[in-house]
């Protein structure tokens, strides 16, 4: 079967760092999605990897490594809005289009 | 902006009595997709399009159907809401041209069944 990891919660303090871990097992691999989702809100696009290594954005990298099936979202310099729930999506190489989704971390920032 | 617009925000149904859910988008993507999304779960494809292509996963109920007329449009339909059909339904779309295939998502609509 096709199954994506990751924690339910996370907690974590104004200002600090968090790192958040998504691990899959899939039947292929064509990428890797992080998407932020805010209570009864869509979720919106934060990174894509599909080769190994870190990309930075801002306050956000993600991490990836295929040879693990594990990728990372770290957050930098958290702030109260950072609080929502991280999803981790997987496509699976034997379809363009179609997403394998886990069924997010949700972050709790507090002061 | 170019962006994907889903109408209504919220949706009343009463068990049993037809409904149905449009999105548009205007940012002319290839491939649409409807989701169901339950509280702290992951989202669930319902269907996809790729054009007019119609893809239906395998394990999405009959009582779900979907419609596309035109590139910009796609409608979801559900002929005989239940209570387990309560959820958010998010309508998301990507490029299937090129790129990292990103699926850009409108702001769902929250349907409740009484």
């Amino acid at each position: 079967g096709q199954n994506i990891d990751q924690p339910t919660e996370m907690t974590a303090t104004e200002g600090a760092i968090v790192q958040i871990n998504c691990t899959y097992q899939t039947s292929g691999f064509n990428g890797l999605f992080w998407y932020q989702q805010h209570a009864g809100e869509a979720p919106t696009f934060l990174s894509y990897n599909v080769l190994d290594g870190l990309e930075e954005k801002g306050r956000f990298s993600s991490f990836l490594s295929r040879s693990k099936g594990y990728s990372y979202l770290l957050l930098k310099e958290l702030q109260m809005k950072d609080s929502a729930s991280y999803l981790c999506a997987v496509r699976a190489s034997d379809s363009n289009y179609q997403l394998i989704w886990g069924a997010g971390t949700k972050l709790i920032i507090k002061p | 902006d170019a962006m994907v617009i889903q109408n209504p925000r919220y949706q009343v149904t009463q068990f049993g009595k037809p409904v149905t859910l449009s999105c548009s988008q205007t940012l002319n993507h290839n491939v649409m997709y409807w989701y169901q999304q339950k509280s702290s779960q992951a989202p669930k494809l319902l269907f996809h399009y790729y054009d007019k292509d119609f893809n239906n996963e395998a394990d999405t109920p009959d009582n779900f159907q979907s419609r596309r007329p035109n590139t910009s449009f796609c409608f979801l339909d559900i002929r005989s809401p239940g209570l387990g059909d309560a959820a958010m339904y998010l309508c998301a779309t990507s490029n299937g041209a090129g790129g990292g295939f990103e699926q850009y998502f409108g702001p769902g609509t929250r349907l409740t069944v009484t």
